[in-house]
């Protein structure tokens, strides 16, 4: 059975502080994606990896694919109120469809 | 441009009624995904469609859930004699080509509760 694990599960930090969230898991997946969800919303794609050890930046967000493509991070610098939300990540398994992870949720303060 | 579209953003039921669920593609795309989330936890895939055709329904149980995608009109998810576990929120993507990694573009979703 697959699982996409990711940690931490809740987060709270202070404005202007870094963070890394982690995606892992046991299976290879083709590629992977990171998605944010706003309250009330659907999921909104942020960034796709495809090759094993890729880094990708979008502004303050840096996203990492594992060497063995079964794990991912996301870091981001000097956390804003704007990036509250719940960070989701989703692999590609080859099937029809995404598979996705549990969530990190994101609480930034002012 | 109009983003993915569903309705209704609510809806109210109570046990054994029938829940139908609209989702109305990005415009020119013909794969639909439908996946469901339970609160705080991820997406769980159900159903992929493209138009008039079921391809993967997998995710969705067997009993009392149906999905279509008509040549003409919004794709349908139905629950029928809905329980309480099946209160979650419901939301479909719309992609342009079957190609997993392709940007899947979802919708606000559906926030389903059973009484």
């Amino acid at each position: 059975t697959q699982l996409l694990e990711q940690s931490p599960q809740f987060l709270s930090i202070q404005e202007g502080e870094n963070l890394t969230v982690y995606c892992n898991s046991s299976s290879v997946f083709s590629s992977l994606q990171w998605y944010r969800q706003e309250p009330g919303e659907g999921p909104v794609l942020l960034v796709t990896v495809v090759t094993g050890g890729e880094v990708k930046k979008l502004k303050r967000l840096t996203f990492q694919f594992g060497d063995a493509r079964k794990d991912s991070s996301l870091h981001i610098t000097a956390a804003q109120t704007g990036d509250t939300g719940l960070y989701l990540c989703a692999g590609e398994t080859g099937a029809n469809n995404l598979f996705f992870g549990t969530g990190t949720r994101l609480t930034v303060i002012p | 441009n109009a983003g993915v579209m569903q309705n209704p953003r609510h809806l109210v039921r109570r046990r054994g009624q029938e829940a139908r669920l609209r989702c109305s593609p990005v415009k020119g795309h013909s794969h639909v995904y439908w996946y469901r989330q339970l609160p705080e936890e991820g997406l769980k895939f159900m159903v992929y469609l493209q138009k008039e055709n079921i391809i993967d329904e997998s995710g969705m149980p067997k009993e009392r859930f149906s999905a279509e995608f008509p040549k003409e009109g919004p794709s349908i998810l139905r629950i029928q004699q809905v329980v309480r576990g099946d209160s979650a929120a419901y939301f479909c993507a719309s992609s342009p080509s079957r190609v997993v990694r392709e940007t899947q573009y979802f919708g606000p979703g559906t926030r389903l509760l059973v009484l």
